[in-house]
C-alpha cells in the first residue's frame, strides 16, 4: 500500500534537546511538506521541498531544520532554539506537475517537550 | 492572508445539511478542502481551481467564486461519519503550491 509514514506517533523530550521526526513516503511524490498544528489552530507550514536537495522555509521555520537527501524521505529536526516545540506535527506529500493536486498526509507525530 | 472560515462550529442532526465557507482577502488560484478527525491526519475532500476545474469525492460538492475569492463546501444529508473539523487551504497565484490554511470549522453530527 502506498502512503506516508511518520514515526514515532508520540515523542517526549526534555527541554534543550534536539529531536528528529521521521517522514517517509512511497507515493513517488516530488513535493513534501512539514506542518505544525496547535490546539484550535489550522496547519502552519514549517518547510517544504519540491525536489531532492532543495527546500524552502515556510511561515514558521525558525527553530527547525530539514534535509531532503532522498525523494522518499524528509526528516524534520526540532532544535533547542524552537521556543515552544510541543505540538502535533504533520508531514504531507504531493505531485508537482499538473493543476489539481492533493496533499496526502501522514498520521502525525505528537511531540511533548518538558 | 489566512483565509477566514465560517461558521466556526456547527451542530447537526443526522440527515441535515450544512454549508461551510472560506474567504480570502487575496486573489486565489485554488482552494483545497480537507476533513480532520481528532488526533488523525487531514483527509482530502476536494480541490477547486480558478477556471472551473474540480477534483474530489463524488459525494462532496463545493463552489468557488473567483471574483469574491470565496469557496463554499456543501454537506448534504449529513451522516455521523461527517463529524470532524473541516479546513480550507488556499493557494494564491504564483505561490508555488504553498497552501495557507484556515482555522477550521468544527462539525458535529448527532443521531
Amino acid at each position: 500500500d502506498g502512503g506516508i509514514t511518520q514515526s514515532p506517533k508520540y515523542l517526549f523530550r526534555k527541554e534543550g534537546q534536539n529531536v528528529t521526526l521521521s517522514c517517509e513516503q512511497n507515493l513517488n511524490h516530488d513535493a513534501m511538506y512539514w506542518y505544525r498544528q496547535d490546539p484550535g489552530q489550522g496547519l502552519r507550514l514549517i518547510y517544504y521541498s519540491q525536489i531532492v536537495n532543495d527546500f524552502q522555509k515556510g511561515d514558521i521555520a525558525e527553530g527547525y531544520s530539514v534535509s531532503r537527501e532522498k525523494k522518499e524521505s524528509f526528516p524534520l529536526t526540532v532544535t533547542s532554539a524552537q521556543k515552544n516545540p510541543t505540538a502535533f506535527y504533520l508531514c504531507a506529500s504531493s505531485i508537482v506537475g499538473g493543476n489539481a493536486y492533493e496533499q496526502y498526509f501522514g498520521p502525525g507525530t505528537r511531540l511533548t517537550v518538558t | 492572508q489566512q483565509p477566514v472560515q465560517s461558521p466556526q462550529a456547527v451542530i447537526l442532526r443526522e440527515g441535515e445539511d450544512a454549508v461551510i465557507n472560506c474567504s480570502s482577502s487575496k486573489a486565489l488560484y485554488s482552494v483545497h478542502w480537507y476533513r480532520q478527525k481528532h488526533g488523525e491526519a487531514p483527509v482530502f475532500l476536494m480541490i477547486l481551481l480558478k477556471g472551473g476545474e474540480q477534483k474530489g469525492h463524488e459525494k462532496i460538492s463545493a463552489s468557488f467564486n473567483e471574483k469574491k475569492q470565496q469557496s463554499s463546501l456543501y454537506l448534504t444529508a449529513s451522516q455521523l461519519s461527517y463529524s470532524g473539523t473541516y479546513f480550507c487551504g488556499t493557494e494564491n497565484a504564483g505561490n508555488n503550491r504553498k497552501l495557507i490554511w484556515g482555522l477550521g470549522t468544527s462539525l458535529a453530527v448527532n443521531p
